[in-house]
């Protein structure tokens, strides 16, 4: 059984750029929750997704940061117009049983 | 203002001694305290707590939770280089929907040989 899977592993966006950061579940987990580590920081909650419904975004920035779990496919979070300050580590986890499950995280960097 | 506090943030031992991680929280309805062990990639699940004073073990890790007074620790005996990673502790409270996880800073373990 494939564990969160997260992609790409590193990113590197200029500033202005988009980033799509993708995200699939474990195998029968139909909930998704996104996060963001900065350094020297804790994992702070994003958004929560379930298939084709945002339950709650009410970490995620208002302007420039959206996210989607469409019924096929994974799970989007994307980034528009980049500054420096998105710099970061964005994980997705997914859940059963009230546990969740994290995914290697994607890295990104803006120049 | 942080609900999650960890201490402390970081330790350096020597194989085979024993450490204990602390977490102390703040939240309003306590639902679960969670633990996890972060190297460089996924924080891998170690324990959920949800009832004072019933110790979770694996191995040679073991939690327990104190709702009373807000807190968890994790202990880890006869430590290996192995262990050397991030300790997360996270909280979900009832208020929030299903899910949300409050995390602290975490705790740096380094184990030398």
């Amino acid at each position: 059984n494939a564990g969160v899977m997260q992609n790409p592993r590193h990113l590197v966006r200029r500033r202005g750029q988009e980033a799509r950061l993708r995200c699939s579940p474990m195998k029968g987990h139909s909930h998704v929750y996104w996060y963001r580590q900065l350094p020297e920081e804790g994992l702070k909650f994003m958004v929560y997704l379930q298939k084709e419904n945002i339950i709650d975004e009410s970490g995620m920035p208002k302007e420039r940061f959206s996210a989607e779990f469409p019924k096929e496919g994974p799970s989007i979070l994307r980034i528009q117009q980049v500054v420096r300050g998105d710099s970061a580590a964005y994980f997705c986890a997914s859940s059963s049983e009230n546990i969740q499950y994290f995914g290697a995280g994607t890295r990104l960097s803006v120049l | 203002e942080d609900k999650v506090v960890q201490s402390p943030l970081s330790l350096v031992v020597h194989e085979g001694d024993t450490v204990t991680l602390n977490c102390s929280y703040e939240v309003t309805n306590f639902r679960s305290l969670l633990w996890y062990k972060q190297e460089k990639k996924a924080p891998t699940f170690l324990f959920m707590l949800t009832s004072s004073g019933i110790e979770k073990k694996s191995g040679r890790l073991s939690s327990i939770l104190d709702k009373k007074e807000l807190f968890s620790i994790l202990n880890i005996t006869a430590t290996q280089t192995g262990d050397s990673a991030v300790y997360l502790c996270a909280v979900a409270d009832r208020g929030s929907t299903l899910g949300r996880l409050y995390f602290g800073r975490g705790t740096q373990l380094t184990v030398w040989p």
